[in-house]
């Protein structure tokens, strides 16, 4: 069965870069959430968006934004990345409108900020 | 947003059953207790989920108490590949099923 798809898998940036990571859900998935997790610490939601529009923010820096396009993919865009940007960062997929609550998630990405 | 609270961490042996407990004293009605596991260097991975009847799948049993403050996710034959953090987590349609994610129990299976 097809599975979340993150791209790419490693990215090591410089502070003060620009990071795009990407997002592909399982087919027919509605809902895209992004997570972060920072080394030793437990995930923390950042944002999520249902049928393209944003549902809800969590604890999302105002350096990031995120987008969900019309094929469903989405986008989380960092910029004047910090020291403390390092972490994996999960991308989740729901069917929201199928009443399935359940998420799944990708295999993450790892940013490492020097 | 409600809370759960889990041990920290738990030891079994490798094909003996495993109780994770979890409290949610502060659940409402709404809310959803899920179950997510999360093995070293991954995502983490949907275990199972309920409101209010205990739930049964390929991959766990899920025990509700009648009062809904406290369940127990069980594993019936632990394997080294069941080592991982549970994660112990209410959601609700009205934080559109957001996952707040708590400290977790780290399960270790000794062989």
């Amino acid at each position: 069965a097809a599975g979340v798809i993150q791209s790419p898998r490693h990215l090591i940036k410089e502070k003060r870069e620009t990071a795009t990571l990407k997002c592909y859900p399982i087919p027919r998935h509605d809902t895209v959430y992004w997570y972060q997790q920072g080394p030793g610490q437990d995930p923390q939601f950042l944002i999520s968006f249902y049928e393209k529009m944003q549902s809800d923010k969590g604890s999302i820096p105002d350096r990031f934004s995120a987008q969900q396009f019309s094929d469903y993919h989405s986008e989380l865009n960092m910029s004047s990345l910090e020291l403390g940007d390092s972490a994996l960062y999960f991308c989740a997929s729901s069917y929201r409108d199928l009443g399935a609550y359940e998420q799944y998630f990708g295999p993450g990405t790892r940013l490492t900020v020097t | 947003d409600a809370k759960t609270t889990q041990p920290n961490s738990m030891e079994s042996n490798e094909e003996e059953p495993v109780h994770l407990p979890c409290n949610h004293s502060t659940i409402s009605g709404t809310d959803y207790i899920h179950w997510y596991r999360q093995l070293p260097s991954q995502g983490p991975e949907y275990v199972i989920h309920g409101l209010t009847s205990n739930v049964n799948n390929r991959m766990a049993s899920l025990a509700i108490a009648e009062d809904r403050k406290s369940s127990t996710l069980i594993l019936h034959r632990a394997t080294l590949r069941d080592a991982a953090v549970y994660y112990c987590i209410l959601c609700s349609m009205d934080s559109n099923y957001q996952l707040i994610w708590g400290a977790g129990t780290k399960l270790i299976i000794k062989p």
